[in-house]
Order: structure tokens, then C-alpha cells, then sequence
């Protein structure tokens, strides 16, 4: 069956530092690949999405290319703020699969000042 | 646009009580909505899906009989926990989408948070 897998947290970065989260998956056919965000205490946002290979999704400074060949998303930003830290989900969701999204199992990310 | 909102956003009952929860979509009609559970520090497990006015479809493993789920409006959607057990203390999150929705993407409501005493 379809699945995700995210690199383990938590994971402790500097203001201003490189972040990439790792999401690799496995599903049949030609999925279509989130990134949600979990503030504290508060229910997932979308960050950002792609519906095809090669596509890059963007948002806020985040960016994540869909790579058919590597079956890989993962999520970079260039340089995190310390209102980054939260806890980001990696998902899918399959091809006629009646709109189920398949999550990742969550990173959390600790962003200091 | 696209707000889901869930009430309550915590709840403490005693065991064997049943809760009801509500999921709502605010500015548009949710043709479908989700149900997910998440223990902490874990992921989303999706627990059922429903389509206004229709039986919901719950995923494997899920007690239909415990949590009984109705989409009775393209509005509204509540999840009941039956004779609840400290086990079910969970943070539950609902989501919908529907025909106004963007990309036909699903929006997330704040989650409930059950604690079972």
C-alpha cells in the first residue's frame, strides 16, 4: 500500500540556518505530494503541494520538488526564522483513492534565536 | 476562505460518558470530510471518511460501533465517542472539502483534544 516516511525529529536548528527535511514515499500509479505544518496547539495548515513530477512546490520560503526517480520530497528552506518551529508533515495522496491523504509521521522543528 | 472549525477544542470526561464532537465548514459546503486521530508526538491516523448523507467509511481497525460519525448537512459532520475508555484520549482532527475548496484540497479544522478520566 501507499506510505511515508519523513526523516525522525526532533531536529534543532540556529536562526538562519539551512533546513531540509527528508520525505520519501511509495505508492502506486502518480500521487499527489503536501507538506502541512502543525503550529502548537493548533490544527495542519497546507505549506505546499505538487501534483506531478518535477513539480516544485513553494511557500513562505519553503520549497520541496517532486522526484519520480528517487520517489523523494523533500522540504528545504534556505534560512529558518524561529516562527518556523513547528511540526511538519510530510503526506499523499493516491490516485483515485477518494481524496485520503497518507501521512508521514511528523518532524518536529525547534528553531533557536 | 475554506474554515473548518471543531467544538470543542478540549474536552475531560469521565469513562464510560459519551462525548460528541462537531466539525464545521464555515464558508463552504464539505461534500466530504475526514476524520483523523493523533497521539502525541505521533502522526495523523485517518479514522473514517464521510460523505454528506451518507454511512461513513472507516478504515480498518477503526470500532464503527465506538465512534459513530454523521454527515447529516454539507456543513456540519460530528464524531461520537461511545462509552469512552482512557484509551481513547486522543487530539481528533477533522477535515472537509468540497466543490468551492481549492484544488479539491482538504482544510483542516483545530483539533479536539479527549482526555478520558
Amino acid at each position: 500500500g501507499n506510505s511515508v516516511t519523513q526523516m525522525e525529529g526532533p531536529v534543532t536548528l540556529s536562526e538562519e540556518a539551512f533546513l531540509t527535511i527528508n520525505c520519501t514515499y511509495t505508492a502506486t500509479g502518480y500521487p499527489s505530494l503536501f507538506w502541512y505544518v502543525q503550529y502548537p496547539g493548533e490544527g495542519l495548515q497546507l505549506l505546499l503541494k505538487a501534483t506531478k513530477a518535477d513539480d516544485k512546490g513553494s511557500n513562505k520560503g519553503f520549497e520541496a520538488t517532486y522526484r519520480k526517480e528517487t520517489t523523494s520530497f523533500h522540504l528545504e528552506k534556505g534560512s529558518v526564522q524561529v516562527s518556523d518551529s513547528a511540526v511538519y508533515f510530510c503526506a499523499l495522496r493516491g490516485y483515485n483513492q477518494g481524496g485520503k491523504l497518507i501521512f508521514g509521521q511528523g518532524t518536529e522543528l525547534s528553531v533557536k534565536p | 476562505g475554506a474554515v473548518v472549525s471543531q467544538h470543542p477544542s478540549w474536552v475531560i470526561c469521565k469513562s464510560g460518558t459519551s462525548v460528541k464532537i462537531e466539525c464545521r465548514s464555515l464558508d463552504f459546503q464539505a461534500t466530504t470530510m475526514f476524520w483523523y486521530r493523533q497521539f502525541p508526538k505521533q502522526s495523523l491516523m485517518l479514522m473514517a471518511t464521510s460523505n454528506e448523507g451518507s454511512k461513513a467509511t472507516y478504515e480498518q481497525g477503526v470500532e464503527k460501533d465506538k465512534f459513530l460519525i454523521n454527515h447529516a448537512s454539507l456543513t456540519l459532520s460530528t464524531l461520537t465517542v461511545t462509552s469512552a475508555h482512557p484509551e481513547d484520549s486522543s487530539f481528533y482532527i477533522c477535515s472537509a472539502r468540497g466543490p468551492g475548496t481549492s484544488g479539491n484540497e482538504q482544510y483542516f479544522g483545530p483539533g479536539t483534544r479527549l482526555t478520558v478520566t
